[in-house]
């Protein structure tokens, strides 16, 4: 597709669950990057790939997010026993090989009551 | 270390222009961008210059970059109410790399 597709659009989970967000880069880019929103403000990175590996995770919480970028299917960031503190919207954004403009998503909102 | 700056708001009448401010830290950035975000929306990229660049211009919009001083700013010439918007400043290092933002300034403008 010619955007980034995330999903859900909304994620409602109570202390201690686990959530799972997806995101679909657009056909052909290489590089994925997620970030943390907090509040209107504040953007936060999180992790990227570079198609299926790691690229850089230095701002990637040690305990509880995970996230994977697998072959055929959408990228997916995953919180255990998520906090209040996660409540935030998490963007996603997609980069073609050899350019330096980020595509990025509509965003995530997690709220975590 | 890495860290960009901006100030938090910026009320604009219509028709005027707006410049918004950025500094930031890292010398070693590559490219500065200017993102646009409206409410529940993503991100848009406005812009973007390359760190050896003094300026560049696009329609309405002008970016000037002082590298010596580190500071980077967005000009929008005849500022409209669809232009009221929280404007994000960013650098990265090049291909791949981070983006680092800014606090984001809240541009209003009145009729």
């Amino acid at each position: 597709g010619e955007e980034v597709a995330q999903t859900p659009k909304h994620l409602v989970r109570g202390e201690g669950q686990k959530a799972k967000l997806y995101c679909a880069p657009i056909k052909g880019h290489s590089y994925v990057f997620w970030y943390q929103q907090v509040l209107k403000n504040e953007f936060k990175f999180l992790i990227s790939f570079q198609n299926e590996n790691v690229f850089d995770e230095t701002g990637m919480p040690k305990e509880r997010f995970s996230a994977k970028c697998l072959p055929n299917s959408p990228c997916s960031l995953e919180i255990q026993a998520t906090k209040l503190e996660d409540s935030a919207v998490y963007f996603c954004a997609s980069l073609p090989p050899g350019y330096t403009e980020a595509f990025f998503g509509q965003g995530t909102r997690l709220t975590v009551v | 270390g890495e860290d960009v700056e901006q100030s938090l708001f910026l009320s604009v009448r219509e028709g005027d222009s707006s410049v918004i401010n950025c500094t930031y830290t890292d010398s070693s950035s590559t490219y500065l961008y200017w993102y646009k975000q409206e409410p529940g929306a993503g991100l848009q990229l406005l812009t973007y210059i390359f760190s050896n660049m003094d300026m560049k211009q696009d329609q309405r919009l002008t970016v000037l970059l002082n590298k010596k001083d580190k500071h980077l700013s967005l000009r929008i010439a005849d500022t409209q109410t669809g232009d009221s918007a929280i404007y994000f400043c960013a650098e990265s290092k090049g291909q791949g790399g981070k983006l680092i933002f800014g606090q984001g300034t809240e541009l209003s403008v009145k009729p």
